[in-house]
């Protein structure tokens, strides 16, 4: 069984551009979370989708938006690109047992390493 | 709001030591979970126990062995008879109360030297 994809692997791109990052989650699994490592700061929480909404937001500005397709794929966009962005971009996924879920376990995919220059 | 501290950054090994990781968590939920992943080198982070609010049970699995104490609020990690293997960046985790916003401490590096 396949596990949680991420595309691409690497990313490089400038200051004041956009970034699109995509994911693939386990199949079966309904829920899609974006976290944010960057260097020294642990994983920081960005964005939890599930069923196509979005469930939560963490503490980042708006120009850190995504999306949940039909088939559960998510898409992470960063616009308007600052240094500080430069990050390992991780998502998971999870099963949903419905709006009140608690304690899933998430399956990690690899990530995507941004570097904005 | 939750909170997971992991105040050892990084630690540092030989081979065969015993090593405990901590974690400290404030939440004002009466259920949560608690979680650990172990992240090796190629980034992936691999899930490696849960555990609920109202279990406060040790859990040993092989080497590795879970300290949970609801009274410390603290859920720490224990190797034993570490390897080089072991050698990852260790995140403690912790989920509220209905709803699975899982938030993560800021990892314990560790090296095992051999």
């Amino acid at each position: 069984e396949a596990g949680v994809t991420q595309s691409p692997t690497h990313l490089i791109k400038t200051r004041g551009q956009q970034a699109t990052l995509r994911c693939s989650p386990i199949s079966g699994h309904t829920s899609v979370y974006w976290y944010q490592q960057a260097l020294g700061l642990g994983l920081q929480f960005l964005l939890w989708y599930d069923e196509g909404e979005e469930r939560n937001r963490g503490n980042f500005p708006p120009r850190f938006s995504g999306r949940q397709f039909p088939n559960y794929s998510s898409e992470l966009n960063v616009n308007a690109l600052e240094l500080e962005d430069s990050a390992l971009y991780l998502c998971a996924s999870s099963l949903d047992r419905g709006h009140t879920i608690s304690g899933e376990k998430l399956f990690f995919g690899s990530g995507t390493q941004l570097s904005v220059l | 709001a939750q909170k997971v501290t992991q105040a050892q950054t990084e630690i540092s090994v030989v081979e065969k030591e015993d090593v405990t990781l901590d974690c400290v968590y404030e939440t004002r939920d009466t259920t949560y979970y608690l979680f650990w992943y172990k992240q090796p080198p190629s980034g992936e982070l691999v899930f490696l126990i849960r555990r609920n609010s109202f279990d406060e049970q040790n859990e040993i699995s092989g080497r590795y062995s879970w300290n949970f104490q609801k009274s410390t609020s603290s859920f720490n990690f224990t190797i034993t008879a570490s390897q080089v293997v072991d050698s990852a960046v260790y995140f403690c985790a912790l989920t509220p109360d209905n709803n699975n916003d899982m938030r993560f401490g800021a990892g314990t590096r560790l090296t095992v030297k051999p």
